[in-house]
């Protein structure tokens, strides 16, 4: 079963720098929802992807942005990176085209440290 | 605002006792309710969901959990927990019609001591 997957598991980077992190979803989705779950605290919603638009957004600068491709994969972006974007980002996909009562499944996560 | 409280933050039980983890939720109309688990090393995984029904539900791994609407609650119940159960819990909520977002209460640390 191909679950989501994302890329890559631990990256560091410095202050001021540009980050990109990549997610497939599970096979049969057509929605990326991203989230940034600092250390000790519950996912925080960024945004959302579907039919490779920005559907919604969370409480996030713009210096958070993302990507979907033909095939319902992912990037989220972030440029400037600050000391307090260090967190887990998680990638979560579901089947939106559905509507109603659907569940969303994570990865991993990516583990990104600013220093 | 929507939001999830999760009234624990650190639980600490002995094997073969019961567990009870409090979760409330502020939100505006009909929701969808989750628990998820998260195991060291491990991506979150859904323990349980309700969207409709009975609002008892049973999940994997022996838990439940009970939606009491008047409450705005969704707690995570089981009767008999396990050292394997060592893990962080999180309540979840989201719209019917806005199944993409999300909201997380804080999280539960839960250590079953052997």
């Amino acid at each position: 079963d191909a679950g989501v997957t994302q890329s890559p598991t631990h990256l560091i980077k410095t202050r001021g720098q540009q980050v990109t992190l990549r997610c497939s979803p599970k096979s049969g989705h057509d929605t990326v929802s991203w989230y940034q779950q600092a250390l000790g605290q519950g996912p925080q919603f960024i945004f959302q992807y579907y039919e490779e638009e920005e559907r919604q957004r969370g409480n996030f600068p713009d210096r958070f942005s993302g990507h979907q491709f033909p095939n319902y994969s992912s990037e989220l972006n972030v440029n400037a990176l600050l000391l307090g974007d260090s967190a887990l980002y998680l990638c979560a996909s579901s089947l939106l085209s559905v509507r109603m009562n659907t569940e969303a499944f994570f990865g991993q996560g990516t583990r990104l440290t600013v220093v | 605002a929507q939001s999830v409280s999760q009234h624990n933050h650190h639980v600490i039980l002995s094997e073969a006792a019961s567990l009870e983890l409090g979760c409330n939720y502020s939100y505006g109309g009909t929701v969808n309710l989750f628990w998820y688990v998260q195991y060291p090393g491990q991506h979150l995984q859904l323990l349980l969901k309700y969207f409709s029904g009975d609002p008892l539900v049973k999940g994997i791994k022996g838990f439940e959990a009970e939606f009491i609407k008047s409450k705005f609650s969704f707690n995570l119940r089981k009767p008999s927990v396990q050292w394997s159960d060592t893990a962080e819990y999180f309540c979840a909520v989201n719209s019917p019609s806005n199944t993409g977002k999300l909201i997380f209460g804080q999280g539960t640390t839960l250590q079953v001591k052997p």
